[in-house]
């Protein structure tokens, strides 16, 4: 079955204790990205990668790192979560575009992680 | 300063009726525009899309309307459905896909009545 997976999906941490949420598709996917969702903003981009060793910033970077050493696997990390880290953490993963009646890149969402920082 | 801005947090429609979802943005460097449905406890699913080299995509009973010079867009469902209750998130890019920066609205529920 085709997916994007998160682990784990409930955290419960505490300020300062360096945390890693996976996130792993198996639709051989070049794209993949971190979201973040908050009551009242919405879903806000972390970080994506267009490709293997590929990151860049999205709008809200501030305090995440990613790593891209394989195309399937895009982990977020948290050197050091803070309360205004608490929220509900989307991981997603995109086909290349390709041309025609309909189009492919459409992103693929995983379930949700949600992380607590006391 | 938030680009893309979903200003009704919430729309109640009948089942049957049409239900219109709205979004407006800033950027008019914007060229490609996405609706995701979100059910909780779930990751947002893609809906439609519309490039802004058009003004009006139809799937079925979605179609998404761009109106270039307002900077605003919406989405319509007809009939709308209990099945449709989830929220709506409107999103943007620069580049013409939807693998790159992307950014969201806040977000609209939309509760559908039997």
């Amino acid at each position: 079955e085709a997916q994007v997976t998160q682990n784990p999906r409930y955290l419960i941490t505490v300020t300062g204790k360096k945390l890693t949420v996976t996130c792993s598709q198996n639709m051989n996917h070049e794209y993949m990205s971190w979201y973040r969702q908050d009551p009242g903003l919405g879903l806000r981009q972390i970080y994506y990668s267009m490709n293997v060793e590929v990151t860049d910033k999205g709008d809200v970077p501030e305090g995440y790192k990613v790593s891209r050493k394989e195309k399937r696997n895009f982990p977020l990390i948290l050197e050091s979560p803070s309360p205004n880290q608490t929220s509900l953490y989307f991981c997603a993963s995109t086909p290349s575009f390709v041309a025609g009646p309909r189009r492919t890149d459409t992103q693929y969402f995983g379930p949700g992680t949600r992380l607590t920082v006391l | 300063d938030q680009q893309v801005k979903q200003n009704s947090p919430s729309l109640s429609v009948q089942e049957g009726r049409i239900s219109i979802l709205n979004c407006d943005y800033t950027n008019s460097m914007f060229d490609y525009f996405l609706w995701y449905k979100k059910y909780p406890a779930e990751g947002p699913t893609f809906l439609i899309s519309i490039s802004s080299i058009k003004d009006k995509n139809e799937d079925g009973r979605f179609t998404v309307f761009l109106n270039k010079s307002a900077k605003h867009l919406s989405l319509h469902i007809v009939p709308s459905q209990p099945g449709d209750s989830a929220v709506y998130f409107c999103a943007a890019s620069v580049d013409g896909t939807s693998y790159g920066k992307l950014t969201f609205g806040q977000g609209t529920i939309l509760t559908v009545h039997p």
